[in-house]
């Protein structure tokens, strides 16, 4: 069976430090991998999406940036954190229109 | 801009009752549609997807898809304090990816 890694599950970090969340997915190849992010009384936007190895695709502008080192690795960077970048981040893989979520990282920018 | 709306709640439900959550999604030519229930504080977890007009039973739950009227629900019977959580709505453009548009998420409480 298939399962997504995600880590870590809390993080608080200041203002302007660095950022790298890393999800890993096993038990399939070639899977269609996605960054989201819920912000408090707001609904998942999708981030970043990935159909394979290098392959980036920018849902929204903003000051992250993803990247898939592997078929089942997926890394959400920052260079600079913002107040704003604070929020629930979910890794997810999906295959056939189906969508399976990590267990989240809670991260807080203070 | 595609937009997935639903009701913000919160919904109580007295437990064993039907509970009725609603969506209405803006973008008409969305192909696939998603309930996912999230627990506080936790990931969504996909519970029904359907993509034809009509019903999808799985166990307690139907989910009813009406595409003339844009219009996606989940009926969960015999309602139990477990399914107590946010449910969110997700829509897809197309198949063969999972690029999902969600709603704001209803939350519904199931009263013992």
């Amino acid at each position: 069976s298939q399962t997504i890694h995600q880590w870590p599950a809390t993080l608080v970090q200041p203002v302007g430090s660095p950022l790298s969340l890393e999800c890993t997915v096993e038990g399939t190849s070639n899977p269609n991998l996605y960054w989201y992010r819920q912000a408090a009384g707001r609904g998942l936007q999708l981030l970043f999406y990935s159909v394979g190895i290098g392959q980036i695709s920018s849902e929204v502008p903003q000051n992250l940036s993803a990247s898939r080192p592997q078929d089942r690795q997926f890394i959400l960077s920052s260079k600079k954190l913002l107040l704003s970048d604070s929020g629930f981040y979910l890794c997810a893989w999906g295959k056939r229109g189906e969508a399976f979520f990590g267990q989240g990282t809670r991260l807080t920018v203070v | 801009q595609k937009e997935v709306e639903q009701n913000s709640g919160p919904l109580s439900v007295p437990e064993g009752a039907i509970a009725s959550l609603n969506c209405t999604y803006s973008d008409r030519g969305s192909q696939s549609f998603f309930w996912y229930r999230q627990y506080s504080g936790k990931s969504p977890e996909l519970i029904m997807f359907i993509y034809s007009n009509g019903d999808k039973e799985d166990g307690r739950f139907t989910a009813q898809l009406n595409k003339a009227s844009q219009y996606v629900s989940l009926l969960i019977r015999d309602s139990q304090p477990s399914d107590s959580a946010t449910y969110l709505c997700a829509v897809c453009p197309n198949f063969g990816n999972e690029k999902l548009t969600f709603g704001t998420g209803t939350r519904l409480t199931i009263i013992p």
